[in-house]
This record gives structure tokens, sequence and C-alpha cells, in this order.
């Protein structure tokens, strides 16, 4: 199985600062077939569902906001908030859809300082 | 607009079985794979399985291999999960998923508000 490692395990950063998160595969989810990795980001608030943030490592899911952005390639992998806004407080898993068993990190809350 | 919606959770003793289905309307559901996810109390999401926009493809969680099932109806756009020999570590907050593809080639775009599952004596 591929094993996703998140961190930090939760972060405060200020209203308007950066957040960043990282995430780790024990293997590499890129395809070498299209050159695409299987890596997605999603946001977590209590009493919802969880929302698909990023695709494809950097690709924006349908209305969400430019301030979110995904990088990095191969086993490495990064969520960068900009100017985090009240409403970004969640949790935040990445998720790797390579192979199956499909796995997500452990998640990283966000909080405001 | 798109719309999951399950149902089917409820309380139920170690040992025995409870039938989940998500509803789907909004999307061309037979075009799509479909998943469930689950949440524990207090921990993260995991996922549980797949199922590929035909059903002609299944793949579990090892967590859940030999006693759930995945399955879908296209004719009446709905997804079900069979969960037998339930144990207490099953219980948690369960999603149903689907993305923008056959199989499982895609972030999860689509999210029900989920069914809770509760496995105590």
């Amino acid at each position: 199985d591929i094993v996703m490692t998140q961190s930090p395990d939760s972060l405060a950063v200020s209203l308007g600062g950066t957040a960043t998160i990282s995430c780790r595969s024990s293997r590499s989810v890129l395809h070498s077939s299209n050159n695409k990795n299987y890596l997605a980001w999603y946001q977590h608030k209590p009493g919802q569902p969880p929302k698909l943030l990023i695709y494809w490592a950097s690709t924006r899911g349908s209305g969400v906001p430019g301030r979110f952005s995904g990088s990095g390639s191969g086993s490495d992998f990064t969520l960068t908030i900009s100017s985090l806004q009240a409403e970004d407080v969640a949790v935040y898993y990445c998720q790797q859809y390579y192979t199956t068993p499909l796995t997500f990190g452990g998640g990283t809350k966000v909080e405001i300082k | 607009q798109v719309q999951l919606v399950e149902s089917g959770g409820g309380v139920v003793q170690p040992g025995r079985s409870l039938r989940l289905s998500c509803a789907v309307s909004g999307f061309t559901f037979s075009n799509y794979g479909m998943h469930w996810v689950r949440q524990a109390p207090g921990k993260g999401l995991e996922w549980v399985a797949v199922i590929w926009f035909d059903g002609s493809h299944k793949y579990y969680a090892d967590s859940v291999k030999g006693r759930f099932t995945i399955s879908r109806d296209n004719s009446k756009n709905t997804l079900h999960l069979q969960m037998d020999s339930l144990r207490a570590e099953d219980t948690a907050l369960y999603y149903c998923a689907g993305g923008k593809d056959s199989g499982y080639d895609s972030g999860l775009d689509y999210w029900g508000q989920g069914t809770l599952v509760t496995v105590s004596s």
C-alpha cells in the first residue's frame, strides 16, 4: 500500500498569512504514461463532507479560490493557502489515486493564530 | 445540481449486517466510478471501496475485504455497500463519493453528507 504522510499535524496562521502543508508518499504517484501525478487535496470542515480542492497535484477544482495552490511531483507535494481567510479553518487531507487501495494522509488541522 | 444522498445507517450489533445506499442525481451516474469513504469518530478519512462505472471492477480496503461488497444499479442511479460481519472498528460516518472517471483515476468531486454506522452491543 502507498502510505501518505502529512506534516505538520496542525498549524496556526494569522489571517492574511500563508499556510503550507506537506504530503509525502511512500512511493511515486507520477504515472510515466501520461506524466501526471495522481494526487488530490481535500478540505474538510466539521459537519460537512470533504471538498475537492486540487487534483493532478496542481489543478484547482471547480470553484476553488485562487489562494489555494498545489505543487510537487513524484513523492513530495505541497498545498499552499495564501492570504488565509477565516473560512479556511479546516482539516486538509492529501490522497493518492495512483493505485488501490486509495490512501489518505492523516490530515492537517489549520487554525487561525 | 449534483446530489448524493446516503441512507441505511444505524446501530447494529457486532457480527450483524447492514446495507447502505446512495441515491445520486444531477450527473450521469452510469459514466463514473463510485466510492465509499468513511471517517471513524475523531479519526481521519479512510477509503473503503470503489466500483467501476459499469460494475465490472471492484476494489476494497484490506480492512473490509471479504466482509463488505460494493454494488451499483445504473438503472436506478444508486450505489450500495453491503456490510457483513460488522466489527466495532467499522463504526464511522460513511460517505459515498464520485469522481469524473470511469474507474478511480480522478479526485473525488462529489460527496454525500454521510450516514452514520455504529457497531455496538
